[in-house]
């Protein structure tokens, strides 16, 4: 069945490092891709998505490309900031809007 | 944008009771809202989707007496979870869209149950 494998965490890196989390997927047909963020104290937040192969999503810095060769949706940033300490949801979606999330990444960024 | 509020945030209850868990639409009518499960260490797990004004559609594996949901507004669901255990210990998260794939889906905050 469809599923997300995404990067165990938890993260820690210092201010202005490189992030990168994995994400891979298993899906019979060809779903859309997205990253969701849950801020302390918040509900989960769409952060980017893409909805077919090659297609790259971005918003606040985040990027992350729809692989289809390798079911990969890696999400990266390249200069992170204390802010952007969260927990990061991979997720799919295929034929309507039953989502599968991975366990979630937990970042947390150092000043 | 859209908001979801959900509450409580935290509940811890004694086994055998029940608990409610409120999740609503507070700018937008959700004609359709889920819920889900995330047990420590795994993935959100969806429980049950609800349409308004109609009984819930549970997942495989999830027990419909257990887990009552009812979807009776366009800005409101609830999930009862019914004579709790510590089994049902667990993060409950829900999520209402009012129609659309993906960015028109908004989650709530969460509710972090423990049951003793």
């Amino acid at each position: 069945g469809d599923s997300v494998t995404q990067m165990e965490g938890p993260v820690t890196l210092s201010e202005e490092a490189f992030l990168t989390i994995n994400c891979t997927y298993t899906a019979t047909g060809y779903p859309s891709l997205f990253w969701y963020v849950q801020y302390p104290g918040e509900g989960l937040q769409l952060l980017l998505k893409a909805t077919k192969a090659d297609d790259k999503g971005s918003n606040k810095g985040f990027e992350a490309t729809y692989r289809k060769e390798t079911t990969s949706f890696h999400l990266e940033k390249g200069s992170v900031q204390v802010s952007d300490s969260a927990v990061y949801f991979c997720a799919l979606v295929w034929g309507g809007n039953q989502f599968y999330f991975g366990t979630g990444t937990s970042l947390t960024v150092i000043p | 944008g859209a908001v979801v509020s959900q509450h409580p945030s935290r509940v811890i209850c004694k086994s055998g009771t029940s608990v409610k868990i409120e999740c609503r639409s507070l700018d937008f009518q959700a004609t359709t809202m889920f819920w889900y499960r995330q047990f420590p260490k795994k993935s959100l797990m969806l429980m049950a989707t609800s349409n308004e004004g109609s009984k819930a559609t549970y997942e495989q594996g999830v027990e419909k007496d257990k887990f009552l949901i009812n979807h009776a507004s366009l800005t409101l669901s609830t999930l009862t979870v019914t004579s709790a255990h510590p089994e049902d210990s667990s993060f409950y998260i829900c999520s209402a869209t009012e129609g659309g794939t993906g960015e028109k889906l908004f989650f709530g905050s969460g509710t972090q149950l423990s049951v003793l």
